[in-house]
């Protein structure tokens, strides 16, 4: 069965520095691994997906994230944030092209000026 | 349409109640995704669509939540004798599997109060 496990519920940073989200999986066969945002009062969006080749994938608004399939692991990376980047990330994997696809808890993301 | 319909936006039952939440996906997208997402618990999956079949139902909490999907389009959600935990929002995407994007496109979602 798959799962993933997002450490932090909560990562308040300042403006301007950098951030890690942490995410973990787990799954017993390939994966697809996403990133999905929500804005306050916003629906979930994609920020950026996983699907094969290069483990370095960049999405929108400057966030990257590495796929580490030994450390079964997909954290995103923000090198400067900005107050707009304030929302709840939501990390998810899919087991194939046609499973559910599972989302973790969430982290809420603070900036502070 | 657009994107991603949910109806009705904002419900508010009592107890024991039954209650029907819609989702009217994205025109040409055979997979759809029922979520419910409640207060600090994340997204939390309740089951999914291939079509009109549901490979997958294992989320679905009780004998007391259905969904169907009709003409491989929209579907429904129904939540019989309502509890009090059952209150959160509950959120409808579909996707285009086929294409090989596996992007999820989320609706509003209904939010489900049970008093």
């Amino acid at each position: 069965a798959q799962s993933v496990t997002q450490l932090d519920s909560q990562v308040p940073v300042f403006e301007e520095a950098p951030v890690e989200l942490r995410c973990n999986y787990s799954s017993s066969v390939s994966v697809y691994l996403f990133w999905y945002v929500q804005y306050p009062n916003q629906g979930l969006q994609l920020l950026l997906k996983y699907l094969s080749g290069s483990t370095l994938v960049k999405g929108i608004n400057g966030f990257e994230a590495e796929f580490n399939k030994s450390q079964t692991s997909f954290h995103l990376r923000k090198p400067s944030v900005h107050i707009s980047d304030t929302a709840e990330y939501f990390c998810a994997v899919s087991g194939s092209s046609a499973s559910k696809i599972i989302f973790g808890s969430g982290t809420r993301l603070s900036i502070r000026p | 349409g657009a994107g991603v319909s949910q109806s009705p936006s904002n419900k508010v039952t009592e107890k024991g109640k039954d209650v029907e939440l819609r989702c009217d996906p994205i025109s040409g997208h055979t997979a759809l995704y029922w979520y419910r997402q409640s207060l600090g618990q994340g997204l939390e999956f309740l089951i999914y669509f291939q079509g009109n079949s549901a490979p997958d139902k294992s989320g679905l909490p009780s004998d007391r939540f259905s969904a169907e999907r009709t003409g491989g389009s929209v579907s429904t959600l129904t939540i019989q004798r309502t509890q009090q935990e059952d209150s959160a929002v509950y959120l409808c995407a579909s996707s285009f599997p086929a294409s090989g994007d596996r992007e999820l496109f989320f609706g509003e979602g209904s939010r489900l109060t049970v008093l």
